[in-house]
């Protein structure tokens, strides 16, 4: 079975600053990750995956994250923030070759001015 | 444009009666998803379905059916309704094991 941990429910921190939002994972086979954004009111989208390959991944509005196997992490980092960036943050692993997909609890990003 | 949709958007209804959430994507996806959405919990798996008439369980499923016997379409069916299912509901679709598109959510209120 796998699991995922987002240790931060909240993460302040001021427009232009550089953020990294938290992912541990647990799992005894291969899988695949993906980070979510959640805008408020509105359903999720996704932001950047790891599928396999490079272990550093970019994806849309700036962000980036790294696979780290030996460390079983996949934080996500944007080296500057905007005021947009206020959302909240999902976290989501799904073992390879299936189809249930885990979602960590969440982090909300607030971006202040 | 490429979507998936979800009716209702709202719904407040009391304990016991039976209700249908639809839900219908337009990316000829295989793979569509439950996911309900509670605060401090993020979002749990419900139910998903790999194609035509093949569904699984999700990690919490009582209280919950689902079908698919059409590729687009994939209702969640409560059947008996609780407070404890008060919650935000959202499907999801994927082509293979991949990025998931997710609707607008449904907000549901059992009294």
């Amino acid at each position: 079975a796998q699991s995922v941990t987002q240790l931060d429910s909240q993460v302040p921190v001021f427009e232009e600053a550089p953020v990294e939002l938290r992912c541990n994972y647990s799992s005894s086979v291969s899988v695949y990750l993906f980070w979510y954004v959640q805008y408020p009111n509105q359903g999720l989208q996704l932001l950047l995956k790891y599928l396999s390959g490079s272990t550093l991944v970019k994806g849309i509005n700036g962000f980036e994250a790294e696979f780290n196997k030996s460390q079983t992490s996949f934080h996500l980092r944007k080296p500057s923030v905007h005021i947009s960036d206020t959302a909240e943050y999902f976290c989501a692993v799904s073992a390879a070759g299936t189809y249930k997909y885990i979602f960590g609890t969440g982090t909300r990003l607030k971006v202040l001015a | 444009e490429a979507q998936v949709t979800q009716n209702p958007r709202y719904l407040i209804t009391v304990t016991g009666k039976k209700l249908t959430v639809t839900c219908s994507q337009n990316m000829n996806h295989e793979y569509m998803s439950w996911y309900r959405q509670d605060p401090g919990l993020g979002l749990r798996q419900i139910y998903y379905s790999m194609n035509v008439e093949v569904t699984d369980k999700g990690d919490v499923p009582e209280g919950y059916k689902v079908s698919r016997k059409e590729k687009r379409n994939f209702p969640l069916i409560l059947e008996s309704p609780s407070p404890n299912q008060t919650s935000l509901y959202f499907c999801a679709s994927s082509s293979g094991q991949n990025e998931q598109f997710f609707g607008p959510g449904t907000r549901l209120t059992v009294l």
